[in-house]
Order: structure tokens, then C-alpha cells, then sequence
């Protein structure tokens, strides 16, 4: 059982425009979500995060949004550029202290 | 600060060996942990630690081991390789009262089970 699923495989986008990653879950009880950056031979990197008590967290380029009701946050980025070109995988996390479900991964790539 | 080191980057063996995967961290985590990453799956929590001397199983536990003697090392056994065991390796530790769950991740180990 999936419990937190990004459903779009890839996503390719032209640079400087808008790059929006999608991710849903089933489990009420995460508390925090979380946005990591992977690189082809490279350990996942934290990107940014959002707490259930939020609906928005910026920084930077990157902005995550939370739809509690919906179950489901999104990651944007503006203005995409080719650097951004990796895997993006959201996570999330409960009660449980530093343990992460996380989705399947998106590979994003930014066209110059 | 050199982070979360593992070692090997690369390993091939066959089936039936068996193979220990080192990680150590420089940063006084308390937090460890192992994840293994496959195609279409993300990655997936195998055993954790919350500190020296406690260990616990994740979601994919079976055919490893763990211990956890020291605050900087959490090696991961494979028992008895089998070819599903063929994955990425990360090994990611995080420090204490850091509620949101953020994990710093090692550059990972490929392995092959043959």
C-alpha cells in the first residue's frame, strides 16, 4: 500500500518557465512533508519542507503547497532552469521521529 | 565535515554470499538509517536506529541485519545476498529534536547480486 504516490514519471519543461511536481498520500496522521533533490550517482538533498499546519512554504525558486482536505501538495518551481534537471522525490513523516515514506520520484528535465 | 560516508560506492556478488555495507557520520546524529531505491518504487526504509545500542526494522527488514555500537557507524549486513536484493543503497542519518523529518543522505552503494 502506497501511502504516498507522485503519479507523473517525468515532467519536461522549457527553461524559465513554471515546473509544477505533484504528490498525493492516504495516511491524516504525516505531520510534516518533504521535497529531496537527487542527482544520477549523487544521495538525495533536501529541498524544502511544509508542516500540516501550513498551506504554503517558500524559498527562493521553490514553493510547496499543502491541500490538507485534498490530501495531495505540490512543488513549484519558477523559473525552471536546466540545473533543476533531476529526480524529485516527495516524503513524508509522522509521529514515528525521522522516519520517511516517501513516493516513487519524478524525473524532471529543463530544456535550456 | 565529511557527512554520511558509505563504503562500497559498487559491489557484485552471487547469490548466497553474504556482505556488510559501512556508514559512518561525522555529525553526532543521533538518527540512522538504511533505505534501498529501485525503479518505481522511491525508496524504501529496511532498519533504523535512534541511537547506540537500538535498532529497529523499517519496511523491507528481511535478509539484513543491523547493529548500532557506536553514535557514528550503522553497518548493514546482507546475510545470504539474493538477486532481489540487487538495489541502491542509502544509508541517511538525522539529528535530534529535528521534527520535520529531514534526512541527510550518503552518495549511496550500487549492488549487484548475481
Amino acid at each position: 500500500d502506497q501511502q504516498v504516490k507522485q503519479n507523473s514519471p517525468s515532467l519536461s519543461v522549457q527553461e524559465g518557465r513554471i515546473s509544477i511536481l505533484n504528490c498525493d498520500y492516504t495516511n491524516s496522521m504525516f505531520d510534516y512533508f518533504l521535497w529531496y533533490k537527487k542527482y544520477p550517482a549523487e544521495g538525495p538533498t533536501f529541498l524544502i519542507s511544509i508542516s500540516s499546519i501550513k498551506d504554503k512554504n517558500e524559498d527562493g525558486r521553490f514553493t510547496v503547497f499543502l491541500n490538507k482536505s485534498a490530501k495531495h501538495l505540490s512543488l513549484h518551481i519558477v523559473p525552471s532552469q536546466p540545473g533543476d534537471s533531476a529526480v524529485y522525490f516527495c516524503a513524508a513523516s509522522g509521529t514515528s521521529y525521522g522516519k520517511l515514506t516517501f513516493g516513487q520520484g519524478t524525473i524532471l528535465t529543463v530544456h535550456p | 565535515n565529511a557527512g554520511v560516508t558509505q563504503t562500497p560506492k559498487f559491489q557484485v556478488l552471487k547469490t548466497g554470499q553474504s556482505m556488510t555495507l559501512q556508514c559512518a557520520q561525522d555529525m553526532n546524529h543521533e538518527y540512522m538509517s538504511w533505505y534501498r531505491q529501485d525503479p518505481g518504487m522511491g525508496l524504501r526504509l529496511i532498519h533504523y536506529s535512534v541511537g547506540a545500542g537500538i535498532t529497529d526494522q523499517g519496511e523491507v527488514p528481511n535478509g539484513y541485519n543491523v547493529s548500532r555500537s557506536t553514535t557514528e557507524d550503522f553497518p548493514l549486513r546482507l546475510l545470504s545476498a539474493a538477486p532481489s536484493q540487487t538495489s541502491v543503497y542509502f544509508c541517511a542519518s538525522s539529528p535530534p529534536g529535528l521534527h520535520t523529518g529531514e534526512l541527510f543522505f550518503g552518495e549511496g552503494s550500487r549492488l549487484t547480486v548475481l
